[in-house]
């Protein structure tokens, strides 16, 4: 039983043109979401996150979209740069009792972006 | 910067064998995790802990143990290592109540 989904395991884009990675969820229960990015044999890296109460955040080129009603979150790049190229984690937020959270992870999408 | 450090990035082990991935944090963070990696398949959790000598099951911890004596040292356990838990092993802390975890380089382990 799959709560993250990412339905694109690959895409490729332009350079200086908009990537769109998209990312669904079925449990209401998470409170925030976030995206990491990972290159080959690193771990990854906290990119950008959103509270489950808001339905944008922005950072720099970054900006994360929440639709609740859709159970839906799509991270933008603007403008795409080569150095982009990585795969994309989309991750759930799931409060586990106390002070822990317990992050729930997609299936990850490679974004290639073409010189 | 948070900075999360794994004891070794490649091992090779053979099945059967006691295998012990060391991680350490230094951002005196309350919870520390560990996770899988695998194609297709993205991050599993494992194991985390939110205190000292606590720990919880995640989702796949079928094989595993782990032991948290200190709070900046969290140790994952492969009792007899088996050729499924080829896989790159990463560990992760966070803030008690913080949502975001600061993940380690990883360890990729092959098992033989």
């Amino acid at each position: 039983d799959q709560q993250v989904k990412q339905n694109s395991p690959s895409l490729s884009v332009q350079e200086g043109r908009i990537s769109i990675l998209n990312c669904d969820y079925t449990n209401s229960m998470f409170d925030y979401f976030l995206w990491y990015k990972k290159y080959p044999a690193e771990g990854p890296t906290f990119l950008i996150s959103i509270s489950s109460i808001k339905d944008k955040n922005e950072d720099g080129r970054f900006t994360v979209f929440l639709n609740k009603s859709a159970k839906h979150l799509s991270l933008h790049i603007v403008p795409s740069q080569p150095g982009d190229s990585a795969v994309y984690f989309c991750a759930a937020s799931l409060p586990y009792g106390g002070a822990t959270n317990k992050l729930i992870f997609g299936t990850g999408t490679l974004l290639a972006v073409q010189p | 910067d948070v900075k999360v450090t794994q004891s070794s990035r490649y091992l090779v082990k053979r099945t059967g064998e006691k295998v012990f991935l060391e991680c350490v944090q230094d951002m005196d963070h309350e919870n520390m995790f560990w996770y899988r990696q695998d194609p297709g398949l993205g991050l599993r959790l494992i194991y985390f802990s939110y205190d000292v000598k606590m720990k919880e099951k995640g989702d796949i911890p079928e094989g595993y143990s782990v032991s948290r004596e200190k709070k900046e040292r969290f140790s994952l356990i492969l009792e007899s290592a088996s050729t499924n838990q080829t896989s790159m092993y990463l560990c992760a802390s966070g803030l008690a109540g913080g949502e975001t975890q600061y993940f380690g380089p990883g360890t990729r382990l092959l098992v033989l």
